[in-house]
């Protein structure tokens, strides 16, 4: 079965500041695709970033960026230069062949001014 | 563009009651699929299509029913309500396939909070 595990359901971090919001799953297959999307309170969500698993190179939109080790099964977000519009709860995403796709628990991200 | 559609955002059933919530996209996606969203849950697939025609289960398809007789429209459709579906439903959609731009990205629609009574 495949799982994806977020362990941490809340984080902050200071306004212009880095933070890095963890997620680890779990699969025996080799070809896959993994996302973190962002909900914000108006419940909209909304795609931050993809990583193929094939693609070695890190995936990086503008401020946020991604840490994917294949090998320890680990696809960690970080953004940098914080901003209020970043509060929100962020899921992870795994994506099988046969396009099912699986989310995390979620971390919810507060911004503090 | 009006990506994915879903109707209607609120609804509250009693138990026994049936429903159906709609769910409509323009973008010509060939996957389709419904989510539910609970507190601490995250997001579980309940049912999903790779085209018209075509749907299978998820994790958690019991108690709900879907179709997919275009490839613009999924409903999904609660036979006899039950206090354990109150939730937050999404609907979301994507292209298949690597190498097309975009391809495996869901796009959501807005939601809808069903509670049951």
């Amino acid at each position: 079965a495949q799982t994806v595990t977020q362990s941490q359901p809340e984080m902050s971090v200071q306004e212009a500041e880095t933070v890095t919001l963890s997620c680890t799953y779990d699969t025996s297959e080799s070809d896959y695709y993994l996302f973190w999307y962002k909900q914000p309170p108006s419940r909209q969500m909304i795609l931050v970033i993809r990583q193929e698993a094939y693609k070695q190179q890190n995936a990086t939109e503008n401020r946020f960026s991604v840490n994917f080790q294949k090998a320890a099964k680990s696809f960690s977000l970080k953004i940098s230069d914080s901003q209020l519009g970043d509060a929100a709860m962020y899921f992870c995403a795994y994506r099988r062949t046969g396009n099912q796709f699986y989310f995390g628990t979620g971390t919810s991200l507060t911004v503090i001014p | 563009n009006a990506g994915v559609t879903q109707t209607p955002k609120f609804q509250v059933l009693k138990t026994g009651q049936s429903m159906t919530l709609q769910c409509a996209q323009d973008m010509n996606h060939e996957y389709m699929s419904w989510y539910r969203q609970d507190p601490g849950m995250g997001l579980r697939l309940i049912h999903y299509s790779v085209g018209a025609g075509i749907t299978d289960q998820g994790e958690v398809p019991n108690g709900y029913n879907v179709s997919r007789s275009t490839t613009e429209d999924f409903p999904l459709r609660l036979l006899s309500a039950a206090p354990s579906q109150t939730s937050v439903y999404f609907c979301a959609s994507s292209n298949l396939g690597q190498g097309i731009a975009g391809a495996n990205v869901l796009t959501f629609g807005a939601g809808s909070r069903l509670t049951v009574l």
